[in-house]
């Protein structure tokens, strides 16, 4: 399903540096959400937004930053990365209270 | 806040036979369980959703109970076979806190030939 989509797929980097992972999403809806997913844990929630100019903290927003452009567009940031911040990542969109569509991820290695 | 809890962490399944993964929540307002599949490398999909005013829902192979007085919802997968071999997350949350859903931490799910 390309309706969702992350960039970059894959990133390396270092301690320290800012980050910005990008989803965009042509399906028309209006939430999106930011995930990351470590083994063992599940998919956890980070930011989400209902509407442009809606932005919500989830369940572990420290050390993350969001930016809801527009519609179709919601950016996470990690201002200064740190080796725990390592995982992978999803973007999801839904539209009202319907189930959310994940994208393919982006899997973000922290050195 | 709602927490939710999985069980198995692991299952591993002779095709055909059939397959049940069970999971726990806490918030009695949770309203609204969906399950996701993760193949490798993959995103999580959507295989099937309950809402709370039924007690069972089934499509095809798939189907999840729910025991509201209980707090915990199943997931039971018959006739296994091997595409059906993945990670299987549950999920729940409620209307006034629609889209924070909560995620169990996962069943891997291995369907041998």
């Amino acid at each position: 399903d390309a309706d969702v989509t992350q960039t970059p797929r894959n990133r390396i980097t270092k301690t320290g540096k800012r980050i910005m992972l990008e989803c965009s999403q042509t399906k028309g809806h209006d939430r999106m959400y930011w995930y990351r997913q470590d083994p063992g844990l599940g998919l956890r929630l980070i930011y989400y937004s209902f509407d442009v100019k809606d932005i919500n903290k989830g369940e572990i927003s420290d050390g993350y930053s969001v930016s809801r452009q527009a519609q179709a567009k919601f950016s996470l940031s990690l201002e200064s990365a740190i080796p725990n911040q390592t995982a992978l990542y999803f973007c999801a969109t839904s539209i009202s209270n319907q189930p959310q569509h994940f994208g393919d991820g982006t899997r973000l290695s922290i050195l | 806040g709602e927490n939710v809890e999985q069980h198995p962490s692991t299952l591993s399944v002779q095709e055909g036979d059939s397959a049940v993964i069970k999971c726990t929540y806490s918030d009695s307002a949770s309203n609204y369980f969906p399950w996701y599949k993760q193949e490798l490398g993959k995103r999580p999909q959507l295989i099937i959703d309950i809402r709370s005013n039924v007690g069972e829902k089934k499509d095809q192979r798939i189907a999840v109970t729910l025991n509201k007085t209980a707090k915990h919802f199943s997931l039971h997968i018959t006739e296994t076979q091997p595409e059906d071999s993945a990670v299987y997350f549950c999920a729940a949350s409620t209307t006034d806190s629609w889209g924070k859903l909560q995620f169990g931490a996962g069943t891997q799910v291995v369907v041998t030939p």
